[in-house]
């Protein structure tokens, strides 16, 4: 079964400064990768994904994720953060088959600092 | 609008006092499943179901039980609600493969049983 380590449950960041959230994945042939946010008392919605293709993928909102299979890693990033993205962020993994269940890690909330 | 309707948003009840939480999607979804989110722990799935007529335990079933009798109807059924199970619920429905694959979930219920 797959598995999600996100490395860092809080992450405090001054606005304007950049920023990383890491995520690891167990081993798989083949893997999509999520990363959802939720804003305080919200739910989930998806940041972004990736099923196939290029490795970089992007949000509409300035976040990117890089696929990184042979570190089994998925890390997001953000050149320079907003007030607004303080959030709790999920990253989520299911195999690429697409038929199983879908894993998040712990979450990791990111707090931007004016 | 394609989504995922969940009911009711909150709830107080008390130990042992049976309760539904409704979900619908309109979205002709096959699959559709159950996550309780509580801190530190992200987001663990309860039950899934891959079509009408067949659910299948998740990694946190116990004191949960579910029914699939329609395709847009997911309900999660809680026959003796105790504190441990107090959480944030969420549902979500999956969309099959290809560039479309992914999740859409509800906005969440916020169970608390004393």
């Amino acid at each position: 079964a797959q598995s999600v380590t996100q490395l860092d449950s809080q992450v405090p960041v001054f606005e304007e400064a950049p920023v990383e959230l890491r995520c690891n994945y167990s081993s798989s042939v083949s893997v999509y990768l999520f990363w959802y946010v939720q804003y305080p008392n919200q739910g989930l919605q998806l940041l972004l994904k990736y099923l196939s293709g290029s490795t970089l993928v992007e949000s509409i909102n300035g976040f990117e994720a890089e696929f990184n299979k042979s570190q089994t890693s998925f890390h997001l990033r953000k050149p320079s953060v907003h007030i607004s993205d303080t959030a709790e962020y999920f990253c989520a993994v299911s195999d690429g088959s697409g038929n199983t269940p879908l894993v998040f890690g712990k979450g990791t909330r990111l707090s931007v600092i004016a | 609008e394609a989504q995922v309707t969940q009911n009711p948003r909150y709830l107080i009840t008390v130990t042992g006092k049976k309760l539904t939480v409704t979900c619908s999607q309109n979205m002709n979804h096959e699959y559709m499943s159950w996550y309780r989110q509580d801190p530190g722990l992200g987001l663990r799935q309860i039950y899934y179901s891959m079509n009408v007529e067949v659910t299948d335990k998740g990694d946190v079933p116990e004191g949960y039980k579910v029914s699939r009798k329609e395709k847009r109807n997911f309900p999660l059924i809680l026959e003796s609600p105790s504190p441990n199970q107090t959480s944030l619920y969420f549902c979500a429905s999956r969309s099959s493969g290809g560039r479309g694959y992914g999740y859409t979930f509800g906005s969440g219920t916020r169970l608390t049983v004393v």
